[in-house]
């Protein structure tokens, strides 16, 4: 099946620092999300983004489907952005196929 | 955009009794939901997917008499732990795929079982 990486799997921040967490994939998808789970362990949406490039406020991501990558971006963390980031891939209608996730501290 | 609602959010339950966690979808109808469980640091790991009016399609390794799901409408399905033990204590989440959204996910349920 498919196989999701993302790197780093721990991340400690500065607050007012930039970061880009990485997620490759090991076969073709035509679908990809990236989710932020907050300690509360609420799942929210970021992206929905099968390939180019998104932009929500400080947060954007690009996803380059013929590489199998796709990359988020933060700038300006706060510490509210601290959690656990996941990215996910699917297939057609096959069901999400998840990531370990990112561990993101952000320190003031 | 897309909501599902997730309830309860947190449940506490003696061995051996039964505890259903409701998932709804609260502004479009979804004719499949997924039931995903996560331990602690770990990421989430997918027990079954619900068919509105058909039997759930579950993962290799989950009991299915002990995680009974039901998917009576395009807008509710629903997680019933039978005879839980403490080893069924996790945290369960579900979610719903919409067209303009993509999958959106439930606030998840925290489950302990004493």
């Amino acid at each position: 099946g498919i196989q999701v990486e993302q790197s780093p799997p721990d991340l400690i921040l500065q607050e007012g620092a930039n970061s880009t967490l990485r997620c490759n994939f090991s076969d073709s998808v035509n679908n990809l999300q990236w989710f932020h789970q907050n300690p509360w362990g609420q799942l929210i949406n970021l992206f929905y983004i099968p390939s180019g490039t998104k932009q929500n406020g400080r947060l954007s991501a690009t996803t380059v489907a013929t590489e199998r990558y796709s990359l988020l971006y933060i700038s300006s963390s706060q510490t509210t952005d601290s959690g656990v980031y996941f990215c996910a891939v699917w297939w057609g209608n096959t069901p999400l196929v998840f990531g370990k996730g990112t561990r993101l501290s952000v320190i003031a | 955009g897309a909501v599902v609602s997730q309830h309860p959010s947190r449940v506490i339950c003696k061995s051996g009794t039964s505890v259903k966690i409701e998932c709804r979808s609260l502004d479009f109808q979804a004719t499949t939901m997924f039931w995903y469980r996560q331990f602690p640091k770990q990421s989430l790991m997918l027990m079954a997917t619900s068919n509105e009016g058909s039997k759930a399609t579950y993962e290799q390794g989950v009991e299915k008499d002990k995680f009974l799901i039901n998917h009576a409408s395009l807008t509710l399905s629903t997680l019933t732990v039978t005879s839980a033990h403490p080893e069924d204590s996790s945290f369960y989440i579900c979610s719903a795929y919409s067209v303009n959204y993509g999958y959106t996910f439930g606030s998840g349920t925290r489950l302990t079982v004493v």
